[in-house]
């Protein structure tokens, strides 16, 4: 089945610095891979997300990039914030499928230090 | 205005005992899901239901029984509590059983002492 690998697990970086998490997915039929923001006591938040017709999006401080050959998909925050501190998950899935099943990696705790 | 909300935010209960969560979507979606995320903070899909039917059921033990009385309502039952069923549990929804639109809850956390 579907297996999604992220990394790291866990991320600090100086307030202004760049953030960088990685994923990689098994199976080559997925082809949205969206990417949450989960803050404290919170569910999980849609923060960008990218189709496999699309090598990289960009919403402000925030892009994300796919290569579908490597099946590797990236998010990147630029000029991080305090308030960016929070657990990232990418997830994949084949959206033709419509069961709308979410596979996730395993989250990403970034700690943006003031 | 929460556009998925679930409730209770907290449950606390001995093992051995019967609880349910409920669920709500006011936006308008038809698929309902229920997931749950362990103390590493993992995510895994439990169930979906479309338009009241069933369309996913990930190996979840029969003491976990999905109830949707319309579509705008998935609750979960958990019969017999153990000690292992303490965790989130996020209940989201999407349109058409796709992953557009997908929303969270902002879940509940269940603690079985």
């Amino acid at each position: 089945g579907e297996n999604v690998e992220q990394h790291p697990s866990t991320l600090s970086v100086q307030e202004g610095d760049s953030a960088v998490i990685k994923c990689t997915y098994s199976d080559s039929a997925s082809n949205y891979f969206p990417w949450y923001k989960q803050e404290l006591g919170k569910g999980p938040q849609l923060i960008i997300d990218i189709r496999s017709n699309v090598g990289e999006k960009k919403d402000q401080r925030i892009a994300v990039t796919l290569n579908k050959t490597a099946k590797h998909f990236s998010l990147h925050i630029t000029e991080t914030q305090p308030e960016d501190s929070a657990v990232y998950f990418c997830a994949a899935i084949y959206s033709s499928s419509n069961t709308g099943k979410l596979i996730f990696g395993q989250g990403t705790t970034l700690q943006v230090k003031p | 205005d929460t556009a998925v909300s679930q409730t209770p935010k907290y449950l606390v209960t001995q093992m051995g005992n019967d609880k349910s969560i409920k669920c709500e979507q006011n936006l308008g979606h038809d698929t309902m899901y229920w997931y749950k995320q362990d103390s590493k903070k993992f995510l895994k899909i439990m169930f979906s239901y479309n338009n009241k039917e069933l369309i996913i059921n990930e190996t979840v033990p029969n003491r976990f029984s999905p109830k949707s009385p319309d579509k705008a309502h998935l609750n979960l039952h958990i019969n017999s509590l153990e000690l292992g069923d303490s965790a989130v549990y996020f209940c989201a929804s999407s349109q058409d059983g796709g992953p557009y639109g997908y929303t969270f809850g902002s879940g509940t956390r269940l603690t079985v002492v």
